[in-house]
């Protein structure tokens, strides 16, 4: 099946720091890519959506400046939290899809994100 | 009401057992449903898509009522290894673009 590799699995970093979130397609092109946020015991939040080579479509509530996302490319996809604070601790998964193959979506093994 | 809605559970059965999980969905114009595997602290793995005729997968059982908005997904000859939270997910395409939309979850917790 498709694969998505998202990195890092696990970070953690000081308040007031950026943290970058890769994630990439290895052997599809990801047209489309979702960014979504789990907080414990919570089901899967969509942050935002992304097609390659457009800005991305962010849900209400979220801040696009505070999480500058980045699909320049059809494999590759960055989420960057800026100026991170404890609140913004939380699993973060991106998914990726080929729009014109199918219908389902292959997601990256999540990052754990940490804001001390 | 939110878009899908599932009882978070858990679900606390024998092995061997059978057990089954309802999801419900808002929006009638919702094109495709899935169900997914998620484990503790890992990424969601697709388990089955859903289809209006009904489809099954060993012990797994997926089926669509768009009349009443809600697919189902049962589980037969229950596994320890069957443990896990799952995720219904509902597609709906606003615009013509792809939104999956997931469910909170239903855990799922198999005993000896």
């Amino acid at each position: 099946g498709a694969v998505v590799s998202q990195h890092p699995s696990r970070v953690i970093c000081k308040s007031g720091t950026s943290v970058k979130i890769e994630c990439r397609s290895l052997d599809f092109q990801a047209t489309t890519m979702f960014w979504y946020r789990q907080f414990p015991k919570q089901s899967l939040m969509l942050m935002a959506t992304s097609n390659e080579g457009s800005k991305a479509t962010y849900e209400q509530g979220v801040e696009k400046d505070k999480f500058l996302i980045n699909h320049a490319s059809l494999t590759l996809s960055t989420l960057t939290v800026t100026s991170a604070h404890p609140e913004d601790s939380s699993f973060y998964i991106c998914s990726a899809r080929d729009n014109y193959m199918n219908t389902e979506a292959f997601f990256g093994q999540g990052t754990r994100l940490t804001v001390v | 009401r939110k878009e899908v809605e599932q009882d978070p559970g858990p679900f606390n059965v024998p092995e061997g057992a059978t057990v089954a999980f309802n999801c419900t969905y808002s929006n009638s114009a919702s094109q495709s449903f899935f169900w997914y595997r998620q484990d503790c602290r890992k990424e969601p793995k697709l388990l089955m898509s859903v289809y209006s005729s009904g489809n099954e997968d060993g012990r797994f059982t997926a089926q669509l009522n768009r009349a009443s908005q809600y697919i189902s997904l049962l589980i037969r000859d229950s596994k320890l290894s069957d443990s896990a939270t799952y995720l219904c997910v509902v597609t709906s395409a606003p615009g013509g673009s792809y939104i999956p939309t997931f469910g909170r979850g239903t855990s799922l917790i198999v005993h000896p």
